[in-house]
C-alpha cells in the first residue's frame, strides 16, 4: 500500500526566512504534485514533478523530486504572509493517468509579521 | 475555460438519508475522479469516472457509488448517511491527452451530516 508523509505537520515561520516542506513515499511512483489549500477552499495545483531530478519553480516557491530517494521538497524562499495555507503532496500510481492519487497529511504553513 | 463546478456547495442532512452531489469537469476532461476530505483522514481518493466507466476505486464502503454521463458530468450519491459522512467531497478532472495529466480540483461540496 502506498503511503505518503509529510513533515513538518505544523509550521510556523517568520517573513522573508526559508524553509523546507518534505514529501517521503514509500513506493515506486511515476508523477508527484504539490497542491495549496486555503482555509474552506478547494486544491489549487502548484507543480506536476514527472521524473527524476525535476525540478519546478514559480515565485517563492520551488519543488524538486528525487525519484531513487522516493522524496520530494517544497522549498520556500523569503515566505511573506500570503504563502500561509496548508500544503499537501500527491503522488500518483496509475502510468498514463492521473488518477487515484494519494495525499499526505498536509503541512499547516502559517507566515507570521 | 470555465473550470470545474461542484453542487450543490453546503449540503445538511440526517444519518440514514442518502445524498447526491455532483459534478462538471472542465470542458474537454473525460476523467473525474472524487475525493473525501477529513480532518481525520485527510484527503482520501473515492473513484474514478472515465468515460461513463468507472476506472479505479478507493477503499470507502459499497454505500458510496457514483457515475457518470455522456457529456462527462459525474454524481456521487452516499446512501444510508453516517455522522462519520461529514466531510469535504472534491472532484477533480483531468485531460488524459495532457502531457502533464494535471488534475484540476473543484470548491467542493461540504457534506454536513447530523
Amino acid at each position: 500500500e502506498l503511503k505518503v508523509e509529510q513533515n513538518p505537520l505544523f509550521l510556523s515561520m517568520q517573513e522573508g526566512k526559508n524553509y523546507t516542506i518534505y514529501c517521503n513515499y514509500s513506493t515506486t511512483s511515476d508523477r508527484l504534485y504539490w497542491y495549496r489549500q486555503d482555509p474552506g477552499k478547494s486544491l489549487e495545483s502548484l507543480f506536476v514533478l514527472l521524473s527524476n531530478g525535476a525540478v519546478k519553480q514559480e515565485g517563492r516557491l520551488m519543488a524538486s523530486l528525487d525519484t531513487k530517494a522516493r522524496l520530494s521538497t517544497l522549498h520556500i524562499t523569503a515566505a511573506v504572509h500570503d504563502l500561509s495555507a496548508t500544503y499537501f503532496c500527491a503522488v500518483g500510481r496509475h502510468p498514463g493517468t492521473a488518477s487515484k492519487l494519494t495525499f499526505g497529511t498536509g503541512t499547516r504553513l502559517q507566515v507570521t509579521l | 475555460k470555465a473550470g470545474v463546478t461542484q453542487t450543490p456547495r453546503y449540503l445538511i442532512k440526517t444519518r440514514g438519508q442518502q445524498v447526491t452531489l455532483s459534478c462538471s469537469p472542465i470542458s474537454g476532461h473525460r476523467s473525474v475522479s472524487w475525493y473525501q476530505q477529513t480532518p481525520g483522514q485527510g484527503l482520501q481518493f473515492l473513484f474514478e469516472y472515465f468515460s461513463e466507466t468507472q476506472r479505479n476505486k478507493g477503499n470507502f464502503p459499497g454505500r458510496f457509488s457514483g457515475r457518470q454521463f455522456s457529456n462527462s458530468r459525474s454524481e456521487m450519491n452516499v446512501s444510508t448517511l453516517e455522522l462519520g459522512d461529514s466531510a469535504l467531497y472534491l472532484c477533480a478532472s483531468s485531460d488524459q491527452d495532457s502531457w502533464r495529466i494535471e488534475q484540476f480540483f473543484g470548491p467542493g461540496t461540504r457534506l454536513t451530516v447530523l
